[in-house]
């Protein structure tokens, strides 16, 4: 059955420096969102992503972060100059077009600044 | 900002027993709502996508029911198995999020089913 993959599944590193990280949504996919979750808080939304372009970001998603396809199956978050509060869970999700059809998530990557 | 929100927060259930909990969302402006299953380490799971006020939606011994009028909806599991521990969380999506669809997520109700 198909699945989203994200990797890694865990990243440390120090504040101030760049992180990407990288999901494959499910190819025939044309949909495809950023989540995070910061320990002990709601499941957020990012940004969303869709005709190779964002679709809606969120008051979170500042100059710091920025989201590519660079290719026909990856979708990357980068956040350039990581702070202690980007320490969190970070979801990759997609989906078909059309109405009402579920988002398919992956496993998610815990960041965790220092 | 959309208020969304799950209870309980948490819940311990003998296995066998039936259970249920709650997602509360805005009444107006109603689109679609989600339910998820959270396993630690895997990957959230989509149990049902809940569109019409009325809807009830079975999978297995789960099912979810749907009053936008009222803005909640209630997930049971009938027969409780340690299978079913995990965390259960609703996503509400407004009409004004038609197209895009982004999740706006409660809080999540940790089940844990006791052997």
């Amino acid at each position: 059955e198909p699945e989203v993959t994200q990797t890694p599944s865990h990243q440390v590193t120090q504040m101030g420096q760049e992180v990407i990280l990288r999901c494959v949504p499910i190819s025939n996919h044309l949909y495809f969102y950023w989540y995070r979750q910061i320990l002990g808080q709601k499941v957020e939304f990012l940004v969303s992503f869709y005709n190779n372009e964002i679709s809606e970001k969120s008051e979170i998603f500042d100059d710091q972060f920025s989201v590519e396809r660079p290719d026909g199956s990856n979708f990357t978050l980068k956040i350039r100059s990581t702070k202690l509060e980007d320490s969190a869970m970070y979801f990759c999700a997609s989906r078909v077009s059309g109405a009402y059809n579920e988002q398919f998530f992956g496993p998610g990557t815990r960041l965790t600044v220092l | 900002i959309l208020n969304v929100e799950q209870s309980p927060q948490s819940l311990h259930v003998q296995e066998g027993d039936s259970t249920n909990f709650t997602c509360s969302f805005p009444s107006s402006n109603f689109y679609a709502l989600h339910w998820y299953r959270w396993e630690t380490a895997k990957s959230p799971e989509a149990l049902f996508v809940m569109t019409l006020n009325g809807d009830e939606k079975k999978k297995g011994r789960i099912s979810a029911t749907l009053n936008t009028k009222e803005g909640y909806s209630y997930l049971y599991i009938k027969g409780s198995q340690p299978e079913d521990s995990a965390t259960y969380l609703c996503a509400f999506i407004p009409i004004s999020n038609f197209g895009n669809e982004k999740l706006t997520f409660g809080t999540g109700t940790r089940l844990t089913i006791i052997p």
